[in-house]
């Protein structure tokens, strides 16, 4: 079983619509979550750390459910520049990062 | 903008050759990782370090091997390249159990 799963998408969207996406990981002592945006034949970037608690930035909200160890990721009104790859990545107890395939985003005008 | 660096950015090369793959990061971390993607696929962990003179194999086995003689360096090396060894090489940094960075990666071809 993967360390870490996600849908792979591809998720096609108009501008303006609300997207989540989800995750979920095996690990149930895993310590640290992330989301990480990839543009094609780009390097991973960090897009926000995900807390026990859920956070929010701008339009961007992350959600973690230990219980049943997934993780979410929600972008409301979305824009042509989120067209990206998504990256679910856990840090387990070893300090491994573990990444998942990825979700793939494209918003259309 | 993370600090982190990584050369050659694209790299062409005839099979058998002994290649060198550099890694360098400004920002003092002392964990550092390397990473193996093909197009539209997810990141393997091949290698990485926790510090200096600390290399361990990740889960994917790239007959290549790593070193960590100084903090802020971790050069990958191929012996025998291979064609199979076509993909793209991302290196990054990490601090404790925070977020990692990634480098600009490596293109690598071996024909």
């Amino acid at each position: 079983r993967k360390e870490v799963e996600q849908d792979p998408g591809p998720f096609n969207v108009p501008e303006g619509a609300t997207v989540a996406f989800n995750c979920t990981y095996s690990n149930s002592a895993s310590q640290s979550f992330f989301w990480y945006r990839q543009d094609c034949r780009k390097e991973p970037k960090l897009l926000m750390s995900v807390y026990s608690s859920g956070n929010e930035d701008g339009r961007f909200t992350a959600q973690l459910n230990r219980a049943s160890q997934y993780i979410s990721l929600l972008i409301r009104d979305s824009k042509l520049s989120d067209s990206a790859t998504y990256l679910c990545v856990v840090l387990n107890t070893g300090n491994q990062f573990y990444f998942g395939t990825g979700t793939s985003l494209t918003v259309i005008p | 903008e993370a600090d982190i660096y990584q050369t050659p950015r694209y790299l062409v090369i005839g099979t058998g050759k002994k290649i060198t793959l550099e890694c360098s990061q400004t920002m003092g971390h002392d964990k550092m990782y390397w990473y193996q993607q093909d197009p539209g696929m997810e990141l393997h962990l091949i290698h990485y370090s926790y510090g200096v003179n600390s290399t361990e194999k990740g889960d994917l086995s790239s007959e290549s091997t790593v070193s960590r003689i100084r903090t802020e360096h971790f050069p990958l090396t191929l012996e025998s390249a291979r064609p199979s060894h076509t993909s793209q090489y991302l290196c990054a940094s990490s601090e404790f159990s925070y977020e990692q960075y990634f480098g600009p990666g490596t293109r690598l071809t071996v024909t």
